[in-house]
């Protein structure tokens, strides 16, 4: 595709549900960004992948948090036994390489509300 | 660590008036600034970015942008808006591999 695609693009999960999100990046790009924005705030960082190596993961807020780019393709970010404090928009971002400053491309973004 | 605020929370303009949505930074290494807009259930895209050289940056739709590193500012200005411009806009700063964003700016343009 031209973009940045997520799905699905709203999901609703019942506290302590298990909820998987997807992101297929830009084809060719090799870097993968993960941000959570919570409602009426900016996007804040949650993981970074180069290629499948997850350089950075240090804004996931807990270890129910769990991101994966098995084939440095698409990525999954899955979150274990879902909190009200988990309603948000996830965005997925991708970039062409790593290393120098590149133009990072959104995706529309997941809309999980956890009632 | 990089961090970026955004000093107006909201910004109502009427239609053909100049807008100005106010960025200021701070950063102990290299600047990377970057402008965000997003649209009601849409991600964010890209209007324009700093890296280094011209202070002055133009970018899509109309907008520029100035980097000031005294006032260490990187405001977004456009000298006539349009309804079509009314969306929530973001400033960001590049940290490392990842960018880290102000709380946005809505800009409501009014008729």
């Amino acid at each position: 595709g031209a973009g940045v695609s997520q799905s699905p693009r709203y999901k609703v999960a019942k506290r302590g549900q298990d909820v998987a999100l997807r992101c297929d990046p830009i084809s060719g790009h090799v870097s993968l960004f993960w941000y959570q924005q919570a409602l009426g705030q900016g996007p804040e960082f949650l993981t970074y992948f180069q290629n499948e190596a997850q350089l950075d993961k240090s804004g996931l807020p807990s270890d129910r948090f769990f991101a994966e780019r098995p084939e440095g393709s698409v990525s999954t970010l899955k979150i274990q036994r879902t909190q009200q404090e988990d309603s948000a928009v996830y965005l997925c971002a991708s970039s062409l390489q790593s290393g120098d400053v590149q133009t990072q491309y959104f995706g529309p973004g997941t809309r999980l509300l956890v009632l | 660590a990089q961090s970026v605020t955004q000093l107006d929370s909201q910004v109502p303009v009427f239609e053909e008036a100049p807008v100005e949505l106010r960025c200021n930074y701070s950063s102990s290494v290299s600047v990377y600034l970057f402008w965000y807009v997003q649209y009601p259930n849409q991600g964010l895209q890209l209007l324009l970015k700093y890296l280094s050289g011209s202070t002055l940056v133009k970018g899509i739709n109309g907008f520029e942008a100035e980097f000031n590193k005294s006032q260490t500012s990187f405001h977004l200005r456009k000298p006539s808006v349009h309804i079509s411009d009314t969306a929530e806009y973001f400033c960001a700063g590049f940290d490392g591999n990842k960018l880290v964003f102000g709380a946005g700016t809505i800009l409501r343009v009014k008729s």
